[in-house]
């Protein structure tokens, strides 16, 4: 079946440190990969995405690369600020099907 | 506003009380969705639709119904409500080009099931 395993959290860190979240993922066919970030109170929202092997999306600072070999799509971002605080989620969805199948979330904290 | 709204925000309910979410999107997007959010499980799929009229299944099916007469709302009915569907709503709509496709999800509604 089709799978998404995040990094557990949560995960704390200062500000301007440099953050990974890993993601993996298992998939019949050609998923295509997301970012979704959710801060307090609100609706998830698109970070990024990619949607065939060796693509790069990036957004706000956010990059993640769709590496086929290994699996993986790890979210980075080289210096994160205190406003970067939220959940973020992984997700994949298959060619020709809408649904997207979802990490668990990782929540992430962002000290002054 | 355009976008996609969900109503209420909070709902309190009792055991066995029928409850209807709302959510309507004003983009005339083809796909709806609807997902439950609980601690540990991240966001599972409960229904989808692909258009008017057609609905189908998601992960997490049992106890829920929903309908879509028209494109824009995608209400969701929990008939007879148990604590275990104490949880926070999402609804989401998505359109259909190549793959690859957003969802956009609304603000979510917290529901408390007593």
């Amino acid at each position: 079946g089709n799978s998404v395993t995040q990094m557990e959290g949560p995960v704390t860190l200062s500000e301007e440190a440099f953050l990974t979240i890993n993601c993996t993922y298992t998939a019949t066919g050609y998923p295509s990969l997301f970012w979704y970030v959710q801060y307090p109170g609100e609706g998830l929202q698109l970070l990024l995405k990619a949607t065939k092997a060796d693509d790069k999306g990036s957004n706000k600072g956010f990059e993640a690369t769709y590496r086929k070999e290994t699996t993986s799509f790890h979210l980075e971002k080289g210096s994160v600020q205190v406003s970067d605080s939220a959940v973020y989620f992984c997700a994949l969805s298959i060619q020709g099907a809408q649904k997207l199948v979802f990490g668990q979330g990782t929540r992430l904290t962002i000290n002054p | 506003d355009a976008g996609i709204t969900q109503s209420p925000r909070y709902k309190i309910t009792e055991t066995g009380r029928q409850v209807t979410l709302m959510c309507h999107q004003t983009w005339s997007h083809s796909y709806m969705f609807w997902y439950r959010q609980d601690l540990g499980h991240g966001l599972r799929l409960i229904y989808y639709s692909a258009a008017a009229d057609i609905t189908d299944k998601g992960e997490v099916p049992d106890g829920y119904v929903v309908s879509r007469s028209k494109t824009e709302n995608f209400p969701l009915t929990l008939e007879s409500a148990t604590r275990s569907q104490t949880s926070v709503y999402f609804c989401a709509s998505s359109e259909v080009l190549g793959g690859g496709e957003t969802q956009y999800f609304g603000p979510g509604t917290r529901l408390l099931v007593l």
